[in-house]
């Protein structure tokens, strides 16, 4: 079992609706949680960070972090055709050694 | 525009011949990463360095599997001999100090082993 989880999707949604991705990890001792995106042939992309339990909003991204229930999610607001790409989520290891380990990723797919 | 460079971006050999990917961090970050990505795997990571020094390839197979890090500028990750298994795209990223785990990826060299 990865220690991160994601829904493997894939979730389509219409222009202008809100996406929204979620994740779920093992590790609680992981501290700090990234949003990737990556399109498709691309490298990963760093959107978004989160280390304290809430919200965070970055645009028209919003992460938001649940210790408590080792959930974190991701919402994208009036969702771009653009915005079509898979979404990796990825912790950070309790230890000193801070490498992350990633989810399997949902693709997302923004209907025009 | 500081960016993590990689060499090749593509590459395909005949199975048992040596590969190397080579890496170029950005300009301070002082800890590299290697990640492999396969459809059935996902993103794995393979090894990483700080400070130039390695401090964990547990996910590398040691077998055929090498990095170094000969410079701050430098990272290489090497395979000797490969195997058609070992097609997959290989990033390098890099970061910087306590937030280390903010990385930042090259573009990848898509490997190709016939």
């Amino acid at each position: 079992q990865k220690e991160v989880e994601q829904n493997s999707g894939p979730l389509s949604v219409p222009e202008g609706a809100i996406a929204s991705l979620n994740c779920t990890y093992s590790d609680r001792g992981s501290q700090s949680f990234f949003w990737y995106r990556q399109y498709s042939g691309k490298s990963p992309e760093l959107i978004m960070s989160i280390y304290s339990n809430g919200d965070k909003e970055d645009g028209r991204f919003t992460a938001q972090l649940n210790k408590a229930s080792q959930y974190v999610s991701l919402l994208i607001r009036d969702s771009q055709p653009s915005d079509s790409a898979t979404y990796l989520c990825a912790g950070a290891s309790s230890g000193s050694a801070r490498q992350l380990t990633f989810g399997s990723g949902t693709q997302l797919t923004v209907l025009p | 525009d500081a960016r993590v460079t990689q060499t090749p971006r593509h590459k395909v050999t005949e199975m048992g011949q040596e590969v190397t990917m080579r890496c170029q961090p950005i300009l301070g970050h002082n800890t590299v990463f290697w990640y492999r990505q396969t459809m059935m795997q996902g993103l794995e990571l393979l090894a990483y360095f700080r400070n130039r020094a390695p401090l964990d390839d547990s996910g590398m197979p040691k077998d055929r599997f090498s990095a170094e890090m000969p410079d701050a500028t430098l990272a290489t990750l090497k395979i000797q001999p490969s195997e058609p298994r070992d097609s997959a795209v290989y990033f390098c990223a890099s970061g910087l100090g306590k937030m280390s785990e903010t990385q930042y990826f090259g573009p990848g060299t898509r490997l190709l082993v016939l």
